[in-house]
């Protein structure tokens, strides 16, 4: 039963660019997390996705970010124009069931550099 | 809101030590808990996971950890460290209270095995 995917591993954009981060959940879990961790920093909440739906986006920036967890196929953290204070690793984990009681498992994480 | 503080950002232990690793958190209610370990380039492994009940619990390779609401504290301690126990150590909050599903972090623990 593979575990959390993420990918890719490593992301180099230049400012301006997009970024467009993947996530597969473990098998038979619905509820995404994403994370991200900046230098020197533990982990901060960005959003909560369940098939189709946003459910807590509390975390998230304002501008240039969203996040999308399709019927069909991974979900995907998306960062427009992106900035040299967006260089971070974003982590996923993904849970069988709501509530912060469920353990959420952990991908290897996308370390983005923007230069 | 809630938060977390892990005051030691480094730890150095001798191989074969006892090791003790502190976190207090800020939250109104009964807290859940939880101990993570990550390793360099590497997503986050659950180690234990406080809920309710008894107050010490147990965890993966060797570790424990105590919660104690009157000092607002869930230290972790593992009797006899090993090399391989070298890594970043985080605590986290999850949230008892219904809608916000995301963990808390605190900062992380960097812990330094001396031969």
């Amino acid at each position: 039963n593979a575990g959390v995917m993420q990918n890719p591993r490593h992301l180099v954009r230049r400012r301006g660019q997009e970024a467009r981060l993947r996530c597969s959940p473990m098998k038979g879990h619905s509820h995404v997390y994403w994370y991200r961790q900046l230098p020197e920093e533990g982990l901060k909440f960005m959003v909560y996705l369940q098939k189709e739906n946003i459910i807590d986006e509390s975390g998230m920036p304002k501008e240039r970010f969203s996040a999308e967890f399709p019927k069909e196929g991974p979900s995907i953290l998306r960062i427009q124009q992106v900035v040299r204070g967006d260089s971070a690793a974003y982590f996923c984990a993904s849970s069988n069931a709501q509530g912060s009681y469920n353990e959420q498992f952990f991908g290897p994480g996308t370390r983005l550099t923007v230069l | 809101a809630q938060s977390v503080t892990q005051p030691d950002i480094h730890i150095t232990v001798s191989e074969g030590a006892s090791l003790e690793l502190r976190c207090n958190y800020s939250y109104g209610a009964t807290p859940y808990l939880f101990w993570y370990v990550q390793s360099p380039g590497q997503g986050l492994q659950l180690l234990l996971k406080y809920f309710s009940g008894d107050t010490l619990v147990q965890g993966i390779k060797g570790f424990e950890a105590e919660f104690k609401r009157s000092q607002s504290s869930f230290n972790l301690r593992k009797p006899s460290v090993h090399w391989s126990d070298a890594a970043e150590y985080f605590c986290a909050v999850g949230y008892s209270g219904g809608g916000a599903d995301g963990l808390t972090f605190g900062k992380g623990t960097h812990l330094i095995i001396q031969p």
